[in-house]
């Protein structure tokens, strides 16, 4: 079936710690990527985007996501969280032969140590 | 200014009751969406108007009937509200359909059906 799926629920880092929020897709052909944060009682804010071309994209705050067509899977990633980075993250996908419907994954909650 | 802004932001009510949630949006976009976020904070599309004409509708119960009287506005009904009807509800908005523009999330509404 197809399907966006992050395989992490929770994920723990210390402040100052590298992190990389796994994200795959399950859609015949190369969907439009997107990575959204969600803070406690927010909205979705978009980090970042990925439609074409270089296949590392830079997003805000600091963040990054490579797209890997042979893994079918497009991680976030950056070099080193803030304790404000404490967030749910979400990777969604709009399948390339869809309407515009913006499909997510379940979410992984960062919690950051101090 | 807000680029989508929705109101109530939150709202309490009874089952058997009806309420509306609006949303508006200032970016000049076509395309408007509800999101549904429940108490797994999963989303899921439940409409998407393109200038003001229905483009997607999901397997949601007929109490929910989407609104737009124009291309800014967004508004959704519930009638006979049910206590699994309780979630956030988001209201979002891009440039146009295909997915490759991009979409804006307004700050959401959370209902409570007690």
């Amino acid at each position: 079936a197809q399907s966006v799926t992050q395989p992490d629920i929770h994920i723990t880092v210390s402040e100052g710690a590298s992190l990389e929020l796994r994200c795959n897709y399950s859609y015949g052909a190369t969907p439009y990527l997107f990575w959204y944060v969600q803070s406690p009682g927010q909205g979705l804010q978009l980090l970042l985007k990925y439609f074409s071309g270089d296949t590392l994209v830079q997003g805000i705050k600091g963040f990054e996501a490579e797209f890997k067509r042979s893994q079918s899977s497009f991680n976030l990633r950056k070099p080193s969280v803030h304790w404000s980075d404490a967030a749910e993250y979400f990777c969604a996908v709009v399948p390339s032969s869809n309407t515009g419907k913006l499909i997510f994954g379940q979410g992984t909650t960062l919690q950051v140590k101090p | 200014d807000t680029a989508v802004s929705q109101t109530p932001k939150y709202l309490v009510t009874q089952m058997g009751n009806d309420k509306s949630i609006k949303c508006e949006q200032n970016l000049g976009h076509d395309t408007m969406y509800w999101y549904k976020q429940d108490s797994k904070k999963f989303l899921k599309i439940m409409f998407s108007y393109n200038n003001k004409e229905l483009i997607i509708n999901e397997t949601v119960p007929n109490r929910f009937s989407p609104k737009s009287p124009d291309k800014a506005h967004l508004n959704l009904h519930i009638n006979s509200l049910e206590l699994g009807d309780s979630a956030v509800y988001f209201c979002a908005s891009s440039q146009a359909t295909g997915g490759n523009y991009g979409y804006t999330f307004g700050s959401g509404t959370r209902l409570t059906v007690v």
